[in-house]
């Protein structure tokens, strides 16, 4: 049982390239989400998920794209990276629809755009 | 969703017992408190969740008086490995858009 699960730790784009985060988790979790934590500030959430093929945006969704075809995984796809991308991003997921239930996180994916 | 007001940052000595409180004056009446720490480059962990009175696990426990309207997380007897942020939250069933805020830094002392 790995939880959950993000690639890559580390990247490092220019501005204006495409990229992907991945998530996965292997705990059969409905509910999972994507945030982005900038230094001295708490977690800001960014897209979220309640199932397979239901995606919807959270607070700070501009420039982000998700999907979600599998209940394991929810990518968070960066069109045409911007500076102010720069961010340690966070997946996280629940086996409730988070409310009352327990948020399980993955380690990280440091991102630096240049 | 809640919207809750920790304090920023607070310091203490080893061994001593810590009281971090929330403010939550708009919790709704299905809202659970839920209680997340986090260490420096790594992912929130779940602490403890709460809805009325005490709360107690193997790590912390989380009061929360009858009007619901604030709740308090005790670290009894903390060592330099609780240095952490911890984020409080409240949310009840069908809250999908979790919310974090700044949390309070707690930096424990030699």
């Amino acid at each position: 049982n790995a939880g959950v699960t993000q690639t890559p730790k580390f990247q490092v784009l220019k501005t204006g390239q495409s990229m992907t985060l991945q998530c996965a988790q292997d705990m059969n979790h409905e509910y999972m989400s994507w945030y982005r934590q900038d230094p001295g500030m708490g977690l800001r959430l960014i897209h979220y998920s309640v199932g397979a093929g239901i995606t919807d945006q959270g607070e700070v969704p501009n420039g982000y794209n998700v999907s979600r075809s599998t209940t394991e995984d929810f990518p968070l796809r960066l069109l045409s990276a911007a500076p102010s991308q720069t961010s340690v991003y966070f997946c996280a997921s629940s086996l409730t629809t988070g409310g009352t239930g327990e948020l399980f996180f993955g380690e990280g994916s440091r991102l630096t755009v240049l | 969703l809640a919207k809750t007001t920790q304090p920023i940052s607070m310091d203490s000595y080893e061994g001593q017992e810590v009281n971090i409180t929330c403010s939550h004056n708009n919790i709704a009446t299905n809202d659970y408190i839920t209680w997340y720490q986090q260490f420096p480059s790594q992912g929130p962990r779940f602490i403890i969740q709460g809805y009325k009175t005490k709360v107690t696990n193997e790590v912390a426990s989380l009061f929360i008086p009858a009007d619901r309207k604030s709740s308090t997380l005790s670290l009894p007897r903390v060592s330099l490995s609780d240095t952490a942020v911890y984020y409080c939250l409240g949310s009840g069933a069908g809250s999908y858009q979790l919310t974090f805020g700044k949390g309070t830094k707690l930096s424990v002392i030699p």
